[in-house]
């Protein structure tokens, strides 16, 4: 019974460096939502997708960053030339078609952390 | 603007007494969800209790309970009879669409 399963937990980019996170959302879930928590801040809403589309972008960088939900696969959250302000703890989150918003659950991951050297 | 406020960065609390944390938010909607959710230093994030708006009745989780006032747009979070493992960062958050808000949250300290 897998919950929301993130990987890498810990990554490790010199500036310029790509990063790429994966989320596998709970079997099942086809909506998924990547957050981003910079140090002693809450979280904050990048991006919402479901099965191959972007639903709702509107905290995403303009620029370096993307995210894709596939068919198949985990959704991926790619950050291109990262530079020292990207590091943070990324936090993705699903939930099932018929739930939410009605109740306004979603399931986290325990986030990955990107560092930038 | 959706906004949540937690004014409180830090809270300190003594096993099995009792705690309030606030949370203010600021919407132009009549109906959402506000939620409270719990992220111990494993960092997974964990939802403690939601409240629908459209319900006068506060919403009760065992230990939790919350004070919500619409018209006042607060939403604080009470824990009862406090425990070693309620250490956490607390984040209260609000949802009337498609994604969460969170507030800052605020750092719950239980010392024994």
């Amino acid at each position: 019974n897998a919950g929301v399963m993130q990987n890498p937990r810990h990554l490790v980019r010199r500036r310029g460096q790509e990063a790429r996170l994966r989320c596998s959302p709970v079997k099942g879930h086809s909506h998924v939502y990547w957050y981003r928590q910079l140090p002693e801040e809450g979280l904050k809403f990048m991006v919402y997708l479901q099965k191959e589309n972007i639903i709702d972008e509107s905290g995403m960088p303009k620029e370096r960053f993307s995210a894709e939900f596939p068919k198949e696969g985990p959704s991926i959250l790619r950050i291109q030339q990262v530079v020292r302000g990207d590091s943070a703890a990324y936090f993705c989150a699903s939930s099932p078609r018929d739930t939410y918003p009605n109740t306004g659950e979603l399931f986290f991951g325990e986030g990955s952390r990107l560092t930038v050297l | 603007a959706q906004t949540v406020t937690q004014s409180q960065p830090e809270m300190s609390v003594q096993e099995a007494e009792t705690v309030t944390l606030s949370c203010t938010y600021d919407t132009s909607e009549n109906n959402y969800y506000l939620f409270w959710y719990k992220q111990p230093p494993s960092r997974q994030m964990i939802l403690v209790i939601r409240q629908e708006a459209y319900k006068q009745q506060n919403a009760t989780e065992n230990r939790f309970s919350v004070n919500f006032q619409k018209a006042a747009k607060s939403f604080s979070l009470k824990i009862s009879d406090s425990q070693l493992g309620d250490t956490a960062m607390y984040f209260c958050a609000f949802v009337n669409t498609d994604k969460l808000i969170f507030g800052t949250g605020t750092r719950l300290q239980v010392f024994p």
